[in-house]
């Protein structure tokens, strides 16, 4: 198993673009979420899922979209990227929720200009 | 809104040595889970403990949770170079009135062993 994937791995974008970073996860794990890293922040949740086709916004989802279309795929896009938006990010996977061990991709270090 | 505070936010000791670190929340919990994260990598579960477990261990990691105090510790004994790595802890965002199924992490703890 693979377990969590992420692409890109890194990734610059100038003010105004868009992109979809990329999550993918081979266990069959309903509960998909997305966070983001900053230095000093610890970790915190933008979006989440807790199965295909349902999605629900996390502590910071302004300018991020999600979609679920299948159990496997979560991706996560930036709208109209601005330099507050520069950060690493995680995607992450579980069986449940939080009751459960989450699986952790290597992240995406993203830069906006 | 971060749940979790883990202390101290930086902790050196040498090779061989045990390591503790803490971790306070706020509101009561379900459950409260400790990651790794070495440098530029991903967060690895370590251990989850329920809020009716008092301890539990799993190799060199020694967890325990105080409710009544609303803390949690991390001893990672004859810690090794390898132990390097940021530290943090997790709980259930839905006690701190955030959506269920969620988890807050702390900012953690940064622990450097010494060779």
């Amino acid at each position: 198993n693979a377990g969590v994937t992420q692409t890109p791995k890194f990734q610059v974008l100038k003010t105004g673009q868009s992109m979809t970073l990329q999550c993918a996860q081979d266990m069959n794990h309903e509960y998909m979420s997305w966070y983001r890293q900053d230095p000093g922040m610890g970790l915190r949740l933008i979006h989440y899922s807790v199965g295909a086709g349902i999605t629900d916004q996390g502590e910071v989802p302004n300018g991020y979209n999600v979609s679920r279309s299948t159990t496997e795929d979560f991706p996560l896009r930036l709208l109209s990227a601005a330099p507050s938006q520069t950060s690493v990010y995680f995607c992450a996977s579980s069986w449940t929720s939080s009751l459960s061990e989450q699986y952790f991709g290597p992240g995406t270090r993203l830069t906006v200009t | 809104s971060q749940q979790g505070e883990e202390d101290p936010q930086a902790l050196s000791i040498q090779e061989g040595e045990n390591a503790t670190m803490n971790c306070s929340y706020k509101t009561s919990i379900n459950n409260l889970q400790w990651y790794r994260q070495n440098s530029g990598r991903g967060l690895v579960h370590l251990i989850l403990i329920r809020s009716n477990e008092r301890e539990k261990h799993s190799g060199r990691l020694r967890v325990t949770l105080d409710t009544s105090k609303k803390s949690s510790s991390l001893l990672i004994t004859a810690s090794r170079a390898a132990d390097t790595a940021s530290y943090f802890c997790a709980t259930d965002a839905e006690a701190y009135g955030g959506s269920q199924g969620n988890l807050i992490f702390g900012k953690g703890t940064k622990l450097s062993v010494k060779p």
